[in-house]
């Protein structure tokens, strides 16, 4: 399996723009989460979904974000409107349901607002 | 789930074991202690949890103590691709969503 691939790499936008943020979870993974890394606050947990279901979006800054899982192999986080302390390392990682198993990481998506 | 404490940095010379201390002396009985290490620029990754006896993969060794109040995880050779910050992390989640991040150790392997 390739791991949890996330795209893009990279983004840059101008401040009011629409960002969509993708990621392809590991194949027979039923738990996804969204994170966000900054200096500052370090890794935050977004929202977690569990069979594609979302479970816990308490971690959602504003109503700005939105994220959507349509089936088992792919998920979205979208900001609407981006502005620039939404600037930061979006990470997501999947991993089976249950206790004493382990989350694997995508390369994430660095997001720069400007 | 308990609060961890780990120290800010850490020094080791290459090719020397890395002993990596971590507080959790409010765990519960049901909660398992996991390690994780970000490599600069990339996501983190798993190394090893264990929630009562030793572990060890092909990692590193995992030791925690009878009271279960801290634990340290060991790098036996450790080499310069191991700089990184690790993390140690007490969860007792059904499911990784309560993986609380503190701000890790900050490992520098010196050659």
């Amino acid at each position: 399996d390739a791991g949890v691939i996330q795209s893009p790499r990279h983004e840059v936008t101008e401040m009011g723009q629409e960002v969509t943020l993708r990621c392809k979870p590991i194949s027979g993974h039923n738990s996804l989460f969204w994170y966000r890394q900054t200096m500052m606050r370090g890794l935050e947990l977004l929202i977690y979904f569990n069979n594609n279901v979302p479970i816990d979006d308490s971690g959602m800054p504003e109503d700005r974000f939105s994220a959507k899982m349509p089936n088992a192999s792919f998920s979205t986080l979208k900001i609407q409107p981006s502005e620039p302390r939404d600037s930061a390392v979006y990470f997501c990682a999947s991993s089976l349901a249950g206790r004493g198993t382990e989350a694997f990481f995508g390369q994430g998506t660095r997001l720069t607002v400007v | 789930d308990a609060k961890t404490t780990q120290p800010t940095s850490m020094d080791c010379a290459e090719g020397r074991a890395a002993n990596l201390p971590c507080n959790h002396s409010t765990i519960s009985g049901n909660e398992y202690v996991y390690w994780y290490r970000q490599i600069h620029s990339q996501g983190p990754q798993y190394i090893i949890h264990g929630l009562k006896n030793n572990e060890t993969n092909e990692m590193a060794s995992l030791i925690i103590t009878e009271d279960r109040k801290s634990s340290t995880l060991i790098l036996p050779h450790a080499t310069l691709r191991d700089t990184a910050v690790y993390y140690c992390i007490a969860n007792n989640a059904g499911n990784n969503r309560k993986l609380i991040w503190g701000l890790g150790t900050s490992l520098a392997v010196n050659p």
